[in-house]
């Protein structure tokens, strides 16, 4: 099967400036989640969409992200306006059945702000 | 909330010789404790995970033990290789709707 897709693999950015993220999930899965990874720590979650309702977006800092999936299939994760910190990689994960099957992460992209 | 406490955060090791991960955790509601591999510049990927209905799974040469009175599972690696080097993480899940709850990852260094 098809993996996780994600797209842009790399972005650079100046501070203040906006970036969006796109992630595919794998074909039938129910359940995507956008990770942050910042370099030497393990992967935050930032949200969990179950189709396209929100099921947990308590660590998603709402003044800057954003996130939608709007037909419950492909998502894009946005930050407005971007700061230094965010630098990280952000990953994109899926799951068929969240509990009882293993998320599935997506090759990430990598945001570098400067 | 789950939290999960990871150590040690480095670990090296001669190829051939073992290697030990354990994460302890404080949320006695978790169920699912899987580990994941991630090399650099990949994306994490699962290589075992236990639920909390058992006390030990083995695959090859890894495994994973769970203590669920002292809240705490360890990753086990035997006969390591240099193939082995990476970052590994344990996780937490089955609290929320499957969400994951990650530890701070060991980087495992496999000396030929």
């Amino acid at each position: 099967e098809a993996g996780v897709a994600q797209s842009p693999r790399y972005k650079i950015i100046e501070k203040r400036q906006s970036v969006a993220f796109w992630c595919n999930p794998i074909s039938g899965h129910a359940t995507l989640y956008w990770y942050q990874q910042i370099l030497g720590q393990g992967p935050k979650l930032l949200i969990q969409f179950q189709n396209n309702g929100v099921v947990d977006d308590s660590q998603l800092p709402k003044d800057r992200f954003s996130a939608e999936r709007l037909k419950g299939v492909d998502s894009t994760l946005k930050i407005q306006p971007a700061k230094l910190e965010d630098s990280a990689v952000y990953l994109c994960a899926s799951s068929l059945d969240p509990g009882n099957s293993p998320l599935h992460f997506g090759n990430g992209t990598r945001l570098t702000v400067t | 909330g789950e939290n999960v406490e990871q150590h040690p955060s480095t670990l090296s090791v001669q190829e051939g010789d073992s290697a030990v991960i354990k994460c302890t955790y404080s949320d006695s509601a978790s169920n699912y404790f899987p580990w994941y591999k991630q090399e650099l510049g990949k994306r994490p990927q699962l290589i075992i995970d236990i639920r909390s209905n058992v006390g030990e799974k083995k695959d090859q040469r890894i495994a994973v033990t769970l203590n669920k009175t002292a809240k705490h599972f360890s990753l086990h690696i035997t006969e390591t290789q240099p193939e082995d080097s990476a970052v590994y993480f344990c996780a937490l899940g089955g609290t929320s709707y499957g969400k994951l709850t990650f530890g701070q990852g060991t980087i495992l260094t496999v000396h030929p």
